[in-house]
């Protein structure tokens, strides 16, 4: 089946770095990708839909400047934190609309802490 | 805009009982799907069950299967014989169909713990 394969799976940096989060997807063409955070026992937050080619959609109240998004090719999508701060601490999941008829596939997640 | 209810954070069954969570949205669309995912400790979302809102026969999955009444705007999901690899966060999901952007819209979840 559609694999989502995301890395890295956890992450620490220091306060004021960038990082960069990856969304490859595997045996199939991403042409979208929904990027979701999620906050400990809490609900997966829409932050953004990216889109092979083009611009990406921010949600409300996500600031486009700190998580940058770029869906280069039909198989790669990467999120950027950048300047990260502690706050920006979380759970980040990216997802594409999957082949056949189960809708999502989901990457495993990277758990992000800035320090 | 469409929203996701899950009314019960935490609900607890024994082994091989059977349990209900409970999902309500709200929308004005009328072609959409609904969708529970579970994710386990790992994190990692794992597809359940899903719905077609134009179907009305009920899915089943094994022994999961949903109870969906479109007028009341309701999806609970109903685990039978649970097991021990049931614990996990449950979220239900929404996502209209043809729409713009094909979004999940999720709710708030209900975490399962499955006593022995």
């Amino acid at each position: 089946g559609a694999v989502v394969s995301q890395h890295p799976s956890r992450v620490i940096c220091k306060s004021g770095t960038s990082v960069k989060i990856e969304c490859r997807s595997l045996d199939f063409q991403a042409t979208t990708m929904f990027w979701y955070r999620q906050f400990p026992k809490q609900s997966l937050m829409l932050m953004a839909t990216s889109n092979e080619g083009s611009k990406a959609t921010y949600e409300q109240g996500v600031e486009k400047d700190k998580f940058l998004i770029n869906h280069a090719s039909l198989t790669l999508s990467t999120l950027t934190v950048t300047s990260a701060h502690p706050e920006d601490s979380s759970f980040y999941i990216c997802s594409a609309p999957g082949t056949g008829p189960y809708g999502y596939t989901f990457g495993s997640g990277t758990r992000l802490t800035v320090v | 805009a469409q929203t996701v209810t899950q009314s019960q954070p935490e609900m607890s069954v024994q082994e091989a009982e059977t349990v209900t969570l409970s999902c309500t949205y709200d929308t004005s669309e009328s072609n959409y799907y609904l969708f529970w995912y579970k994710q386990p400790p790992s994190r990692q979302m794992i597809l359940v069950i899903r719905q077609e809102a134009y179907k009305q026969q009920n899915a089943t999955e094994n022994r999961f299967s949903v109870n969906f009444q479109k007028a009341a705007k309701s999806f609970s999901l109903k685990i039978s014989d649970s097991q021990l690899g049931d614990t996990a966060m449950y979220f239900c999901a929404f996502m209209i169909y043809g729409g713009a952007t094909n979004k999940l819209i999720f709710g708030t979840g209900t975490l399962l713990a499955v006593q022995p």
